[in-house]
């Protein structure tokens, strides 16, 4: 398993500001993700963290808009950039520890654009 | 494009009661099904995995089963309590170049109620 701390658990921010998530993990992870989670909507996945690389953006997602860190193997950010009420949503860090193996999430970052 | 489907979206029960919920997804080249948990505000706790091999997983109260062919999981709970009040989520794992990230179902809101 794997021990996942996601900082800050929640904010309040002004449009326009930017805020970074960091996500720390208890041990080394190959894979590294961000979701999404809009206000009653289910988890969509903005990007992949590669290690010592560019992330890796999904459709509809920028890396001007949500540029994202992974300097080693435990730790990511994941910075929300020019913020608008929109981004107003639960922002998650997952990691899959061993290949086949189940994915677990940190306990989110509750972010409130006002 | 993979797309998962919970059905239903919302149920109620009283406590005692044996319960299945369903999850469908249109592309069966998955690699690994998962089930999660959400309290309100919370991230999320991985309730079982099931492997590509494997047809069923068992944990304490819950069973879950996956038929690949047919495109189908269901989540089964036994003797529902209060405490299993959360959101349940339903996750497919991709594979090939895209492993290792998730396509979520909008998730079954389950109330038991005493």
């Amino acid at each position: 398993s794997a021990v996942i701390s996601q900082k800050p658990s929640r904010d309040i921010c002004q449009r326009g500001t930017s805020l970074t998530i960091q996500c720390q993990v208890d041990s080394q992870v190959t894979m590294m993700f961000w979701y999404r989670q809009q206000p009653g909507q289910s988890l969509t996945l903005i990007a992949t963290a590669n290690q010592g690389s560019e992330a890796t953006y999904e459709s509809g997602f920028v890396i001007d808009k949500f540029p994202i860190s992974r300097p080693n193997l435990t730790f990511s950010t994941l910075t929300v950039s020019n913020m608008s009420p929109e981004d107003s949503s639960i922002y998650l860090c997952s990691v899959e520890v061993w290949r086949d193996t189940e994915a677990f999430f940190g306990q989110g970052t509750r972010l409130t654009v006002v | 494009k993979q797309e998962v489907t919970q059905i239903p979206a919302a149920l109620s029960v009283p406590e005692g009661e044996n319960l299945v919920l369903n999850c469908s997804f249109t592309d069966s080249a998955i690699y690994n099904l998962q089930w999660f948990r959400q309290d309100p505000g919370k991230g999320l706790t991985s309730l079982l995995l099931i492997q590509s091999s494997q047809r069923e997983q068992t944990s304490g109260r819950l069973n879950a089963s996956l038929d690949k062919s047919s495109g189908r999981s269901t989540l089964y709970i036994a003797a529902s309590q209060p405490g299993d009040s959360a959101t349940y989520l339903c996750a497919v794992h991709a594979g090939g170049t895209s492993y290792g990230k998730l396509t979520f179902g909008q998730g079954t809101i389950l109330t038991v109620h005493p």
